[in-house]
């Protein structure tokens, strides 16, 4: 079974551009979160998606967006680029363990760096 | 609310030196708790899981044992390796709900 796929791996862009990344999560998988991990704040929450719906939302402002598709495939964007962002993306797919709660699997991030 | 504390680090060890990451909770609904790990350079991988209280999860000489009347999930392991070196993330999932975190403990093992 593949697991989460992302992509850019890597990417450079400058201040005030914007950036769309990408998800692909394990097959069958319903549910995409998505992270950012910066060495000062550790690992923060995003916003979940399932069924194309966004369940859960983390304190993140309006310039951080997302959405998922009908094949669970997830993509977020980061308008108006700021220093700030540079940051490590991680995606994360759920699958349900018995008793209908979440295992997450995570891919290997996108190097984000803004300059 | 839900939320995970998790040791401070970072830890500095000696090989085959005994490990212990401290790793305390609140929730409001009947947790699964789990311990990821992050390899320099890589995503977070599950390390192992616990879905309820009393579970001892387990995995590549780790263990955690969901403890409810203490609301933990300390990690331990016996004798640490140079490999074992990266950091370390107590999570908790509750039905429905995002997961929630802890900041993470980076442990770095000399040989």
């Amino acid at each position: 079974k593949a697991g989460v796929t992302q992509t850019p791996r890597y990417l450079i862009k400058t201040r005030g551009q914007q950036v769309t990344l990408s998800c692909s999560p394990i097959s069958g998988h319903r549910s995409v979160s998505w992270y950012q991990q910066t060495p000062g704040q550790g690992l923060q929450f995003l916003f979940e998606y399932f069924s194309e719906t966004q369940r859960n939302k983390g304190n993140f402002p309006g310039r951080f967006s997302g959405r998922q598709f009908s094949n669970s495939r997830s993509e977020m964007n980061v308008s108006t680029l700021e220093l700030g962002d540079s940051a490590l993306y991680l995606c994360a797919s759920s699958g349900k363990l018995a008793g209908g709660l979440n295992e997450q699997f995570f891919g290997p991030g996108t190097r984000l760096t803004v300059l | 609310g839900n939320s995970v504390t998790q040791m401070e680090g970072p830890v500095t060890l000696s090989e085959e030196a005994f490990l212990t990451i401290n790793c305390t909770y609140t929730a409001t609904g009947y947790p699964s708790l789990f311990w990821y790990v992050q390899y320099p350079g890589e995503g977070l991988q599950l390390l192992l899981k616990a879905t309820k209280a009393d579970d001892k999860g387990s995995n590549k000489g780790f263990e955690a044992t969901y403890r409810k009347e203490t609301t933990s999930f300390h990690l331990e392991k016996g004798s640490v390796q140079v490999s074992d070196s990266a950091v370390y993330f107590c999570a908790l999932s509750v039905v429905d709900d995002q997961f929630y975190f802890g900041t993470g403990t980076s442990l770095t093992v000399i040989p």
